[in-house]
């Protein structure tokens, strides 16, 4: 993997499911990899910084997790609300600029 | 307290013009980043300063120019436009240099369509 992938590109869920996707990025010469949430029309907000292999962190019911030897991190939301539909975006961090993948755009239906 | 503030909010541009953007870090931050993001892809780096220098440039041409001033707000310069620079540009603070665990803060772009 050369740059940071992101799946699916978007999702749709009911009030309730749990639900999760995927970021892929480069594993040799890892830094950190960030995780933002953008809702429509506001700034992205950063949700998590993560540094180690086997990195798991948690905001309420989101939380993520990290596999530096093979690329990948998790988002994963837990019962979904309808207030966690935005765009998620994952960034790898690379020498002194943040390279960004796509993003999963989820919305949450009531 | 305030967060990353960019001015203006849009912006509409004929080809050939030329554009300042401005943003206002966090109270403290030092650093400032500048991203460009085009419909469909995600946020791609053009600049950052640090302590008033250029610590970073993405690839983006020669039209694309930044300063940061003594206050630590920065302004990102678009020379001689065109319809390709029509993108939302976000600017991101940050308290020092912006390492790896650093976390930027954004603010909310400023809408740029060049007609």
């Amino acid at each position: 993997i050369l740059n940071v992938e992101q799946s699916p590109q978007s999702l749709h869920v009911q009030e309730g499911d749990s639900t999760n996707f995927t970021c892929s990025f480069p594993s040799s010469n890892f830094y950190a990899l960030h995780w933002y949430r953008w809702e429509t029309a506001k700034s992205p907000e950063a949700l998590f910084v993560m540094t180690l292999n086997g990195d798991e962190k948690k905001k309420g019911r989101i939380s993520a997790t990290l596999n530096t030897k093979e690329g990948y991190s998790y988002l994963y939301i837990k019962g979904s609300q309808p207030e966690d539909s935005a765009t998620y975006l994952c960034a790898n961090h690379n020498t002194d600029k943040l390279i960004f993948g796509t993003g999963t755009r989820l919305q949450v239906f009531p | 307290d305030a967060g990353v503030t960019q001015s203006p909010t849009h912006l509409i541009k004929t080809r050939g013009q030329q554009v300042t953007l401005r943003c206002s870090p966090i109270s403290g931050h030092k650093s400032v980043s500048w991203y460009q993001q085009v419909l469909g892809q995600g946020p791609q780096f053009i600049f950052q300063y640090y302590e008033k220098e250029e610590r970073g440039r993405g690839n983006f041409p020669d039209r694309f120019s930044a300063r940061q001033f003594p206050n630590y707000s920065s302004e990102l310069n678009v020379n001689a436009l065109l319809l390709g620079d029509s993108a939302l540009y976000l600017c991101a603070s940050s308290f020092l240099a912006g390492g790896p665990q650093e976390t930027q803060y954004f603010g909310p772009g400023t809408r740029l369509l060049v007609l």
